[in-house]
């Protein structure tokens, strides 16, 4: 079974501080995606990245997937309160099969006015 | 394009009772997959469907189950709920299977089932 911790599992910072969000295994994986989720809805697809030492940015989200493919991780800057949500991460695993997506565990993120 | 669509959005049933599910794809995607997402538990798998096959499914009981038609919307079901049935249920659709390979997710609302 491939697990995926993410941490801090929750995060509280002052509007216009920067933070950082980890998502580590041990197992690889061919791809990593991050999701963002607001309260009573569901999960929305921020990016996907599928090339070890990969970084792509949106905006103030910057994204970076490991060299060996197995962590990944998701920096924020000057965090507005609209980013407030709980981050997903979600990897598909290295070998092509009938393997479910597997999500992380979760970084509920509060950004204080 | 439309999004992925789950109907109902809420739904309060009892211990006992039965429960249908619904997903619609967003257009030209197969393959549909279905998650439970509780405050302890995270986002758990369910099951995955594809071309009206279950592909994968994931470690829950007998209880739980779905169907692809061939539309490809899903429905899942849970026979005899029980208190802990209680979550919100999530739908994603993808354009290829959801297992192995790059695979991106697209989310639905999701249904909030009670069981009280």
């Amino acid at each position: 079974t491939q697990l995926l911790e993410q941490s801090p599992q929750f995060l509280s910072i002052q509007e216009g501080e920067n933070l950082t969000v980890y998502c580590n295994s041990s197992s690889v994986f061919s791809s990593l995606q991050w999701y963002r989720q607001e309260p009573g809805e569901g999960p929305v697809l921020l990016v996907t990245v599928v090339t070890g030492g990969e970084v792509k940015k949106l905006k103030r989200l910057t994204f970076q997937f490991g060299d060996a493919r197995k962590d990944s991780s998701l920096h924020i800057t000057a965090a507005q309160p609209g980013d407030t949500g709980l981050y997903l991460c979600a990897g598909s695993p290295a070998r092509f099969g009938n393997e479910k997506l597997t999500f992380g565990t979760g970084t509920r993120l509060t950004i204080i006015p | 394009k439309a999004g992925v669509t789950q109907t109902p959005r809420y739904l309060i049933k009892t211990r006992g009772q039965q429960v249908t599910l619904s997903c619609s794809p967003i257009s030209g995607h197969r393959s549909v997959s279905w998650y439970q997402q509780t405050p302890g538990q995270g986002l758990q798998f369910l099951f995955e469907y594809f071309s009206e096959t279950q592909r994968n499914k994931g470690n829950f009981p007998g209880r739980f189950s779905g169907r692809q038609f061939s539309n490809s919307r899903s429905e899942m079901n849970v026979s005899t709920l029980e208190l802990g049935d209680s979550a919100l249920y999530l739908c994603a659709s993808s354009t290829i299977f959801m297992t192995g390979g790059a695979t991106e997710a697209f989310f639905g609302q999701g249904t909030r089932l009670t069981v009280v």
